[in-house]
């Protein structure tokens, strides 16, 4: 089946505009994640949804992030007032979020490469 | 709190040679590990996870992993390195599944 897909693949943008990325997670997974994957450094949390519950946002780094998951499938992520320090790929991951303990296994998309001039 | 550490950033072995990836973490509360594998321009994949059964996780690929409690270790090793082993390696820890933390990632190089 259909894994996790992300939209855009890449966007270049300049300082202080906005940018939306997109994730589709694998029909039937009601957990996601969104994460951000800096050059040299590992995967830095961003956010997570479960099902209709309150998204865990924790991990956004600033008030300029926000992201909205729709209907429980689709999801966006928004960049608002982009800075330089912002390039970086973003990854999006879903899992079935069955047990909510992180037991399952997470599918990650191929990532939105975005770079900020 | 919880963090994860990957000790090396780039690891280069012989082809045929023994693979050891290093991960050590932190965690208040029994954790559920992860290896995660991404080949060149690929998405991450799981490699395999530790959930508080066996100690000895066997992934894909014939990686496995030891669970090591004492040592705050969950270190990645592979018998016999293969050329297609080549890619990028991260360790992952969560106790809630809310949030994982993910170490800054292990490069693997094989030499043919």
């Amino acid at each position: 089946g259909a894994g996790v897909s992300q939209s855009p693949s890449n966007k270049v943008t300049e300082k202080g505009k906005d940018v939306e990325l997109r994730c589709d997670p694998i029909s039937g997974h009601t957990a996601l994640y969104w994460y951000r994957q800096s050059l040299g450094q590992g995967l830095e949390f961003l956010i997570y949804f479960q099902g209709n519950s309150a998204p865990d946002k924790s991990g956004l780094p600033s008030d300029r992030f926000s992201a909205e998951r729709t209907g429980g499938s689709v999801s966006t992520l928004t960049i608002q007032r982009t800075q330089q320090e912002d390039s970086a790929v973003y990854l999006c991951a879903s899992s079935f979020g069955i047990s909510g303990r992180g037991q399952e296994t997470q599918y990650f998309g191929p990532g939105t490469r975005l770079l900020v001039l | 709190a919880q963090s994860v550490t990957q000790l090396g950033s780039h690891v280069s072995v012989s082809e045929g040679a023994l693979v050891l990836l290093r991960c050590n973490y932190s965690s208040s509360v029994p954790p559920y590990l992860f290896w995660y594998v991404q080949y060149p321009n690929q998405g991450l994949q799981l490699l395999l996870k530790y959930t508080s059964a066996a100690t000895l996780v066997k992934g894909i690929n014939g990686f496995e992993a030891e669970f090591k409690k004492s040592e705050t270790s969950f270190h990645l090793t592979k018998p016999s390195a293969h050329m297609s082993d080549a890619a990028e390696y991260f360790c992952a820890v969560t106790n809630t599944g809310n949030q994982f933390y993910f170490g800054t990632g292990t490069s693997l190089t094989v030499i043919p």
